[in-house]
């Protein structure tokens, strides 16, 4: 696509269900990151891909965090027994290259994830 | 290990004020230096990056000079549009020690606000 797609936009829900993200990459985009924006704080790293592989999940807060990319283009993003401190905007971005250079990140808009 | 430190805000100007946000960074090796923009309700924009000491990026009357004797990277603009309202984050990228330059690091962000 022409840009970075994120679903939901919003999602809301309660203390302990299970909820995912979904990210939809610019085509051809080899290397995915997702990030995690509270609020009145920049984005942290959470997880890259590199295809299929996650390449450094050092960023994923806890085992209730987990992230696939099956076909190397769509990820989605699944946090498990959510905890109101999950709270956040997350943030899904693509480039076209990984690891080496400056690399230049196109981000989606966000899914805002409010837990009560 | 990595850090930004930018300019807390909020920051109003009028309409063709000049504007400066600062920026200062932490890091080993040699980062490169980024400065995205926010607009209300977009996702993360690229606005200008320096990959190594004394560029000066440049984009939209946007500048920043990458200064490695003082760790900074100060975005500035000679006479700011009401358009410019936004939150503006400076970040950075730097290799690790298997030369790997993925990772974005980023300062909490400032908002501005340009008033007509």
């Amino acid at each position: 696509g022409a840009g970075v797609s994120q679903t939901p936009s919003n999602k809301v829900t309660e203390k302990g269900k299970y909820v995912e993200l979904r990210c939809d990459p610019i085509s051809g985009h080899t290397a995915l990151y997702w990030y995690r924006q509270s609020l009145g704080q920049g984005p942290e790293f959470l997880i890259y891909f590199q295809g299929t592989g996650a390449a450094d999940d050092s960023g994923l807060p806890n085992d209730r965090f987990f992230a696939v990319r099956p076909e190397g283009s769509v990820s989605t993003l699944k946090i498990q027994r959510t905890e109101r401190g999950d709270s956040a905007v997350y943030l899904c971005a693509s480039s076209s290259v990984g690891g080496s250079g400056a690399n230049v990140l196109t981000f989606g808009a966000g899914s805002r994830l409010t837990v009560l | 290990g990595n850090s930004v430190t930018q300019m807390e805000g909020p920051v109003t100007l009028s309409e063709e004020a000049f504007l400066t946000i600062n920026c200062t960074y932490t890091a080993t090796g040699y980062p490169s230096l980024f400065w995205y923009v926010q607009y209300p309700g977009e996702g993360l924009q690229l606005l200008l990056k320096a990959t190594k000491a004394d560029d000066k990026g440049s984009n939209k009357g946007f500048e920043a000079t990458y200064r490695k004797e003082t760790t900074s990277f100060h975005l500035e603009k000679g006479s700011v549009q009401v358009s410019d309202s936004a939150v503006y984050f400076c970040a950075l990228s730097a290799p690790d020690s298997g030369g790997s330059n993925y990772k974005l690091t980023f300062g909490k962000g400032t908002l501005l606000t340009v008033n007509p």
